[in-house]
């Protein structure tokens, strides 16, 4: 589904740097959510945002942060990057009655070396 | 809080067998449940929704409140059916009514 964007698509950092993550979106959806992806333990939730002011930690937000800077984008920061955050990042938007239907971006395969 | 739970990461069947990927869940209110399925280079994608009560590719989940569980099932598998499938949970209503809970996912693959 082209309506959702992940930029960079492949990402190789050293620790320490500061990196930033971009989603953006063209389905006018008013929530947005990032999930890293692990083999063995599935999608686990960074952040979510239900609407451009609102902003709320998910499971695993510790080391990362986010900005909603327009209702269609959505950014992922790690501010201080260290080797135990390489992973598959993934965007996802939805609207808010459409119940658990998410729309997901292609993702980013972020490398800290 | 909530947890899903997809005991198996990997399964391999053989074209034309039946196939079961299961999930359970813990969650005290009333959940939503759903499958997500990745196939090869592709973005994850909603396969079935609970409430929904449909197949779709040939797949069935059906909610056991009593067991906790939500397995996904087709009678018979196809080589197109390998991928990953992520079963989620959503509480109903509320507040966080649209935030997902994964589960670890199981990779499918159907031999031919």
């Amino acid at each position: 589904d082209a309506d959702v964007t992940q930029t960079p698509r492949n990402r190789i950092t050293k620790t320490g740097k500061r990196i930033m993550l971009e989603c953006s979106q063209t389905k006018g959806h008013d929530r947005m959510y990032w999930y890293r992806q692990d083999p063995g333990l599935g999608l686990r939730l960074i952040y979510y945002s239900f609407d451009v002011k609102d902003i709320n930690k998910g499971e695993i937000s510790d080391g990362y942060s986010v900005s909603r800077q327009a209702q269609a984008k959505f950014s992922l920061s790690l501010e201080s990057a260290i080797p135990n955050q390489t992973a598959l990042y993934f965007c996802a938007t939805s609207e808010p009655f459409g119940g658990g239907e998410q729309y997901f971006g292609p993702g980013t395969r972020l490398t800290v070396t | 809080a909530q947890r899903v739970t997809q005991p198996e990461k990997l399964l391999s069947v053989f074209k034309g067998a039946p196939v079961e990927l299961k999930c359970n869940y813990s969650y005290s209110g009333s959940p939503e449940l759903f499958w997500y399925v990745q196939y090869s280079r592709q973005r994850l994608q909603l396969l079935l929704r609970h409430i929904s009560r449909e197949s779709i590719k040939g797949f069935t989940a059906d909610l056991n409140k009593g067991e906790t569980s939500f397995h996904l099932k087709k009678p018979f598998a196809q080589e197109e059916d390998s991928a990953m499938y992520y079963c989620a949970l959503s509480c109903a209503g509320g507040t966080s009514y649209g935030k997902l809970t994964f589960g670890q996912g199981t990779i499918l693959t159907v031999h031919p």
